[in-house]
């Protein structure tokens, strides 16, 4: 059962143009949601991240927007590059103390075409 | 500088023979984890050690071990026993088990 949805196995955007990356979560004990960027035949490198307490984050190009009435985030990248083109994984946050674990959602691929 | 370093980052071995991938981070982190990665599993928690000396089960532990002796190892053994060893391994460490991820280069191991 996957508690981290992510939809859209891939996207595809024009360069200049805004990226939208969705997220949807169904355990509302989630309390911090992170994004991460993976190359290929790389290690992921975290992009930003949110806490449950708020609904937007932002850094740079990159916003993420957390609705937790519709148990769902998004990652916007603006405007988008092509050295963005990559998988992006959406993760949650739950528990606490040694009982704290990381659900990954299983990534979408994004292409930035020049 | 500091990080996370995997070793080696490509390993051909024989069907039936044990693995060990090697991890070592400088960056002081208490807690370090070994994830698998497959074409369109997302990532998948196999141990994780939060303290020396500790570690727990992931979701997929069976056919593989690992060992915390020190604070900067978390070397991870691919064992005869894991009927689907090709993969892309990473190891990551964090400053607490809530802290974002660092995750090394990867290691990808093929089973031949």
């Amino acid at each position: 059962d996957q508690q981290v949805k992510q939809n859209s196995p891939s996207l595809s955007v024009q360069e200049g143009r805004i990226s939208i990356l969705n997220c949807d979560y169904t355990n509302s004990m989630f309390d911090y949601f992170l994004w991460y960027k993976k190359y290929p035949a790389e290690g992921p490198t975290f992009l930003i991240s949110i806490s449950s307490i708020k609904d937007k984050n932002e850094d740079g190009r990159f916003t993420v927007f957390l609705n937790k009435s519709a148990k769902h985030l998004s990652l916007h990248i603006v405007p988008s590059q092509p050295g963005d083109s990559a998988v992006y994984f959406c993760a949650a946050s739950v528990g606490a103390g040694n009982n704290r674990k990381l659900i990954w959602g299983l990534g979408t691929s994004l292409a930035v075409n020049p | 500088d500091g990080g996370i370093t995997q070793s080696p980052k490509y390993l051909f071995r024989k069907e039936g023979q044990n693995v060990t991938l090697s991890c070592e981070q400088n960056l002081n982190h208490d807690a370090m984890y070994w994830y698998r990665q497959d074409p369109g599993q997302g990532l998948r928690l196999i141990y994780y050690s939060q303290i020396v000396n500790d570690f727990q089960k992931g979701d997929i532990a069976e056919g593989y071990s690992v060992s915390r002796e020190k604070k900067e190892s978390f070397p991870l053994t691919v064992t005869s026993a894991q009927k689907n060893p090709t993969a892309f391994y990473l190891c990551a460490s964090s400053i607490t088990s809530a802290g974002e991820l660092f995750f090394g280069e990867g290691s990808r191991l093929t089973v031949l």
